[in-house]
């Protein structure tokens, strides 16, 4: 069966760096867009970006811009978000989750990972 | 970007009865909307694509309608696995979007 499988949860201190993967298996990877989402405690989900792994580009929210990297290793199926110089504001569970290359049309989110607490703490 | 409102934020309903959710975009999305239930501890799970049609495994009771900056889902009878949040989440433009929630909760 489909399954997205994250990274243990993280503490981090302001201005670091914290890294998210997103282990996948039971379909064909390079078929499916991973996308990244986060929710901030008590908030609904706000959404990052997403990475094709066929090619390696993406599409980033501007709010993320210059902050984010995604990548990805076709090799062991994973996928990677990067988050640099992390504030308070970015304490958050953060969800990998695929939709299918192609059309506007299929850009639906049709399975999840586990999710990933990041906390920003000095 | 496209801001998303959802509308109630809690709704108030007993076991067996109709509810319906309410998702308003602040510009046209066509029909690429969906819906998303969550309950606490879990992630998302995808009920709804393309503004109405049920993914694998949503229960008929789900349906979806709405178009444009419009939505609703609808739940016909409300089973005790239903109580969680409910999102609606648009895919026509860019960034993607989600709308704020609403909590559907025993009465």
């Amino acid at each position: 069966q489909v399954q997205l499988v994250q990274s243990g949860a993280e503490v981090k201190k302001p201005g670091a760096s914290v890294k998210v993967s997103c282990e996948t298996s039971g379909y064909t990877f390079t078929a499916y867009y991973i996308h990244w989402v986060r929710q901030a405690p008590g908030q609904g989900p706000e959404w990052m970006g997403r990475i094709n792994p066929e090619s390696g580009g993406g599409n980033l929210a501007q709010k993320f811009q210059g902050r984010v990297t995604m990548t990805r290793d076709t090799s062991i199926r994973t996928a990677y978000m990067e988050l640099s110089s992390v504030t308070s504001d970015d304490t958050a569970v953060y969800y990998c989750a695929r939709s299918l290359l192609g059309s506007y049309s299929l850009d639906y989110l049709d399975s999840w990972g586990q999710g990933t607490l990041v906390t920003v703490s000095s | 970007e496209i801001v998303m409102t959802q509308s109630p934020a809690t709704l108030s309903v007993s076991p067996g009865d109709r509810a319906t959710l309410s998702c308003r975009a602040s510009q046209s999305v066509s029909r690429y909307l969906a819906w998303y239930q969550q309950r606490p501890g879990q992630a998302p799970r995808l009920l709804i694509f393309g503004a109405s049609t049920r993914a694998t495994n949503t229960p008929a009771r789900f349906s979806g309608g709405g178009s444009g900056t419009e939505f609703t889902l609808t739940i016909s009878s409300l089973q005790s696995e239903d109580f969680a949040v409910y999102y609606c989440q648009q895919y026509g433009d860019w960034p993607r979007t989600f709308g704020g929630g609403t909590r559907v909760e025993i009465k």
